[in-house]
Protein backbone atom coordinates (compact mmCIF):
# COMPACT_ATOMS: atom_id res chain seq x y z
CA UNK A 1 0.00 0.00 0.00
CA UNK A 2 1.53 3.35 -1.27
CA UNK A 3 2.18 5.62 1.86
CA UNK A 4 3.43 9.63 1.80
CA UNK A 5 4.53 11.14 4.68
CA UNK A 6 5.95 14.80 4.87
CA UNK A 7 8.80 15.95 7.39
CA UNK A 8 10.54 19.46 7.87
CA UNK A 9 10.53 22.44 10.61
CA UNK A 10 6.93 23.53 11.76
CA UNK A 11 7.91 27.18 12.43
CA UNK A 12 9.66 29.36 9.54
CA UNK A 13 10.46 33.15 9.88
CA UNK A 14 9.41 35.87 7.81
CA UNK A 15 11.61 35.84 4.66
CA UNK A 16 13.16 32.74 4.92
CA UNK A 17 13.02 29.89 3.23
CA UNK A 18 9.98 27.05 3.94
CA UNK A 19 11.79 23.32 3.27
CA UNK A 20 9.48 19.78 3.34
CA UNK A 21 10.21 16.13 1.92
CA UNK A 22 7.85 13.29 1.32
CA UNK A 23 9.10 10.26 2.15
CA UNK A 24 6.95 7.76 -0.48
CA UNK A 25 7.11 4.16 0.96
CA UNK A 26 5.13 0.57 -0.22
CA UNK A 27 6.55 2.14 -3.79
CA UNK A 28 9.28 3.77 -5.85
CA UNK A 29 8.98 7.11 -6.97
CA UNK A 30 11.28 6.18 -10.51
CA UNK A 31 9.20 3.14 -11.33
CA UNK A 32 6.16 4.43 -12.00
CA UNK A 33 4.43 6.83 -14.41
CA UNK A 34 3.10 9.43 -11.98
CA UNK A 35 4.10 12.48 -11.09
CA UNK A 36 4.10 13.44 -7.11
CA UNK A 37 3.07 16.86 -5.83
CA UNK A 38 2.31 19.86 -2.71
CA UNK A 39 -1.45 20.71 -1.58
CA UNK A 40 -1.69 23.56 0.85
CA UNK A 41 -4.10 24.55 3.12
CA UNK A 42 -4.01 27.73 5.14
CA UNK A 43 -5.81 27.37 8.65
CA UNK A 44 -9.85 27.06 7.75
CA UNK A 45 -9.39 27.48 4.40
CA UNK A 46 -9.38 26.19 0.88
CA UNK A 47 -6.81 23.77 -0.80
CA UNK A 48 -4.11 25.18 -3.07
CA UNK A 49 -2.44 22.95 -5.63
CA UNK A 50 1.29 24.28 -5.56
CA UNK A 51 2.86 21.81 -7.95
CA UNK A 52 4.34 18.72 -9.22
CA UNK A 53 7.11 16.46 -10.45
CA UNK A 54 8.20 13.70 -12.01
CA UNK A 55 11.29 11.43 -11.21
CA UNK A 56 12.94 12.77 -14.27
CA UNK A 57 12.75 15.88 -13.21
CA UNK A 58 10.22 17.53 -14.83
CA UNK A 59 8.22 19.92 -13.54
CA UNK A 60 4.53 22.05 -13.48
CA UNK A 61 4.29 25.00 -10.73
CA UNK A 62 1.04 26.95 -10.36
CA UNK A 63 1.91 30.23 -11.48
CA UNK A 64 0.89 32.22 -8.36
CA UNK A 65 3.53 30.82 -6.91
CA UNK A 66 5.77 30.07 -9.60
CA UNK A 67 8.06 32.40 -8.37
CA UNK A 68 9.33 31.31 -4.90
CA UNK A 69 8.62 27.33 -5.99
CA UNK A 70 11.01 24.53 -6.39
CA UNK A 71 10.69 21.39 -6.25
CA UNK A 72 12.81 18.30 -6.15
CA UNK A 73 13.13 14.59 -6.32
CA UNK A 74 15.56 12.38 -4.91
CA UNK A 75 15.12 8.82 -6.34
CA UNK A 76 18.06 7.31 -4.00
CA UNK A 77 15.68 8.06 -1.05
CA UNK A 78 12.80 7.58 -2.68
CA UNK A 79 11.34 10.89 -1.61
CA UNK A 80 10.51 14.27 -2.94
CA UNK A 81 11.03 18.20 -1.65
CA UNK A 82 9.27 21.04 -1.66
CA UNK A 83 11.31 24.57 -0.92
CA UNK A 84 9.13 27.95 -0.75
CA UNK A 85 11.11 31.22 -0.16
CA UNK A 86 10.70 34.43 0.81
CA UNK A 87 7.88 33.27 2.98
CA UNK A 88 5.10 35.29 4.52
CA UNK A 89 2.25 34.74 7.13
CA UNK A 90 0.36 34.38 4.29
CA UNK A 91 2.03 30.88 3.78
CA UNK A 92 1.07 29.58 7.02
CA UNK A 93 -0.42 25.75 6.05
CA UNK A 94 -0.78 22.58 6.27
CA UNK A 95 1.35 21.82 3.62
CA UNK A 96 0.18 18.24 1.88
CA UNK A 97 2.14 15.98 -0.50
CA UNK A 98 0.42 13.47 -2.41
CA UNK A 99 0.45 11.42 -6.08
CA UNK A 100 -1.66 12.28 -8.71
CA UNK A 101 -3.92 9.85 -9.41
CA UNK A 102 -3.80 9.10 -13.23
CA UNK A 103 -0.51 8.17 -15.16
CA UNK A 104 0.89 11.03 -17.11
CA UNK A 105 0.70 8.84 -20.10
CA UNK A 106 -3.09 9.44 -19.66
CA UNK A 107 -2.70 13.42 -18.83
CA UNK A 108 -0.81 15.65 -16.49
CA UNK A 109 -3.98 16.87 -15.20
CA UNK A 110 -5.21 14.31 -12.46
CA UNK A 111 -7.07 14.33 -8.84
CA UNK A 112 -4.70 13.38 -6.10
CA UNK A 113 -4.50 9.97 -4.33
CA UNK A 114 -3.40 9.25 -1.91
CA UNK A 115 -2.02 12.15 -0.04
CA UNK A 116 0.23 12.52 2.86
CA UNK A 117 -1.12 13.17 6.18
CA UNK A 118 0.23 17.02 6.37
CA UNK A 119 2.31 19.18 7.97
CA UNK A 120 1.67 22.32 9.63
CA UNK A 121 3.94 25.05 8.67
CA UNK A 122 3.60 28.37 10.39
CA UNK A 123 5.40 31.48 9.15
CA UNK A 124 5.87 34.18 12.56
CA UNK A 125 9.09 35.56 13.81
CA UNK B 1 -8.10 29.77 -13.82
CA UNK B 2 -10.95 28.11 -13.29
CA UNK B 3 -12.64 29.33 -10.62
CA UNK B 4 -14.89 26.64 -8.39
CA UNK B 5 -18.16 28.17 -6.14
CA UNK B 6 -19.63 25.51 -3.42
CA UNK B 7 -23.10 26.35 -2.00
CA UNK B 8 -24.08 26.18 0.38
CA UNK B 9 -21.13 26.84 2.87
CA UNK B 10 -22.84 24.98 5.35
CA UNK B 11 -25.59 22.57 5.54
CA UNK B 12 -27.28 21.46 8.29
CA UNK B 13 -28.62 17.73 8.33
CA UNK B 14 -29.32 14.68 10.44
CA UNK B 15 -28.47 11.30 9.88
CA UNK B 16 -30.77 9.68 7.44
CA UNK B 17 -31.47 12.33 5.48
CA UNK B 18 -30.32 13.30 2.24
CA UNK B 19 -28.19 15.72 1.15
CA UNK B 20 -26.85 17.76 -1.86
CA UNK B 21 -23.79 19.89 -2.23
CA UNK B 22 -23.38 21.73 -5.32
CA UNK B 23 -19.96 23.23 -7.43
CA UNK B 24 -20.18 25.52 -10.19
CA UNK B 25 -17.59 26.24 -12.68
CA UNK B 26 -16.91 29.40 -13.79
CA UNK B 27 -16.31 28.03 -17.49
CA UNK B 28 -17.00 24.49 -18.82
CA UNK B 29 -14.64 21.73 -17.24
CA UNK B 30 -16.96 19.10 -18.72
CA UNK B 31 -17.20 15.88 -16.78
CA UNK B 32 -13.22 16.35 -15.56
CA UNK B 33 -14.58 17.06 -11.82
CA UNK B 34 -13.77 14.78 -8.54
CA UNK B 35 -15.15 15.32 -5.17
CA UNK B 36 -13.42 14.80 -2.04
CA UNK B 37 -14.00 14.79 1.80
CA UNK B 38 -12.18 16.03 4.38
CA UNK B 39 -12.32 15.49 8.37
CA UNK B 40 -10.71 17.40 10.82
CA UNK B 41 -6.73 16.74 11.13
CA UNK B 42 -7.18 14.39 8.35
CA UNK B 43 -5.93 14.85 4.42
CA UNK B 44 -9.23 15.09 1.56
CA UNK B 45 -10.15 11.55 0.75
CA UNK B 46 -10.94 11.11 -3.03
CA UNK B 47 -14.39 10.42 -3.05
CA UNK B 48 -15.83 10.43 -6.79
CA UNK B 49 -13.48 11.44 -10.09
CA UNK B 50 -14.69 12.29 -13.61
CA UNK B 51 -17.59 13.77 -12.40
CA UNK B 52 -19.99 10.44 -11.21
CA UNK B 53 -17.79 7.48 -10.36
CA UNK B 54 -17.01 6.62 -7.35
CA UNK B 55 -13.54 6.02 -6.08
CA UNK B 56 -12.53 2.49 -4.31
CA UNK B 57 -14.24 1.71 -1.43
CA UNK B 58 -16.85 4.61 -1.52
CA UNK B 59 -19.55 3.32 -0.49
CA UNK B 60 -22.81 3.52 -2.91
CA UNK B 61 -25.08 6.64 -0.85
CA UNK B 62 -22.62 8.66 -2.66
CA UNK B 63 -22.90 9.99 -6.26
CA UNK B 64 -22.13 12.61 -8.48
CA UNK B 65 -23.88 14.17 -11.27
CA UNK B 66 -23.58 17.04 -13.73
CA UNK B 67 -21.37 17.92 -16.82
CA UNK B 68 -20.42 21.57 -18.47
CA UNK B 69 -20.59 24.05 -15.24
CA UNK B 70 -23.26 22.55 -12.76
CA UNK B 71 -22.27 19.67 -10.54
CA UNK B 72 -23.77 17.81 -7.61
CA UNK B 73 -22.74 15.56 -5.03
CA UNK B 74 -25.57 13.55 -3.37
CA UNK B 75 -25.51 11.79 -0.23
CA UNK B 76 -28.92 9.57 -0.37
CA UNK B 77 -28.64 8.81 3.40
CA UNK B 78 -26.31 10.19 6.07
CA UNK B 79 -24.14 8.28 8.13
CA UNK B 80 -22.69 9.67 11.15
CA UNK B 81 -19.54 9.97 9.91
CA UNK B 82 -20.51 11.87 6.53
CA UNK B 83 -20.34 15.13 8.46
CA UNK B 84 -17.44 16.26 7.48
CA UNK B 85 -16.30 19.21 4.86
CA UNK B 86 -16.49 18.14 0.76
CA UNK B 87 -14.47 19.79 -1.84
CA UNK B 88 -14.81 19.95 -5.59
CA UNK B 89 -11.72 19.74 -7.62
CA UNK B 90 -11.19 20.35 -11.58
CA UNK B 91 -8.48 18.62 -14.02
CA UNK B 92 -9.66 19.95 -16.96
CA UNK B 93 -7.40 23.44 -17.31
CA UNK B 94 -4.27 23.90 -15.97
CA UNK B 95 -3.58 24.38 -12.84
CA UNK B 96 -6.16 22.49 -11.27
CA UNK B 97 -8.01 24.32 -8.93
CA UNK B 98 -10.51 23.56 -5.82
CA UNK B 99 -13.70 25.16 -4.43
CA UNK B 100 -14.11 26.94 -1.27
CA UNK B 101 -15.59 23.48 0.24
CA UNK B 102 -19.29 22.96 1.97
CA UNK B 103 -19.28 22.01 5.30
CA UNK B 104 -21.35 19.09 6.56
CA UNK B 105 -22.65 19.32 10.02
CA UNK B 106 -25.08 17.16 12.16
CA UNK B 107 -28.43 19.97 13.07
Amino acid sequence: QLQLQESGPGLVKPSETLSLTCTVSGGSISSSSYYWGWIRQPPGKGLEWIGNIYYSGSTYYNPSLKSRVTISVDMSKNQFSLQLNSVTAADTAVYYCARDRRPFTETTLSEFDPWGQGSLVTVSS
Amino acid sequence: EIVLTQSPATLSLSPGERATLSCRASQSVSTYLAWYQQKPGQAPRLLIYDASNRATGIPARFSGSGSGTDFTLTISSLEPEDFAVYYCQQRSNWPQTFGQGTKLEIK
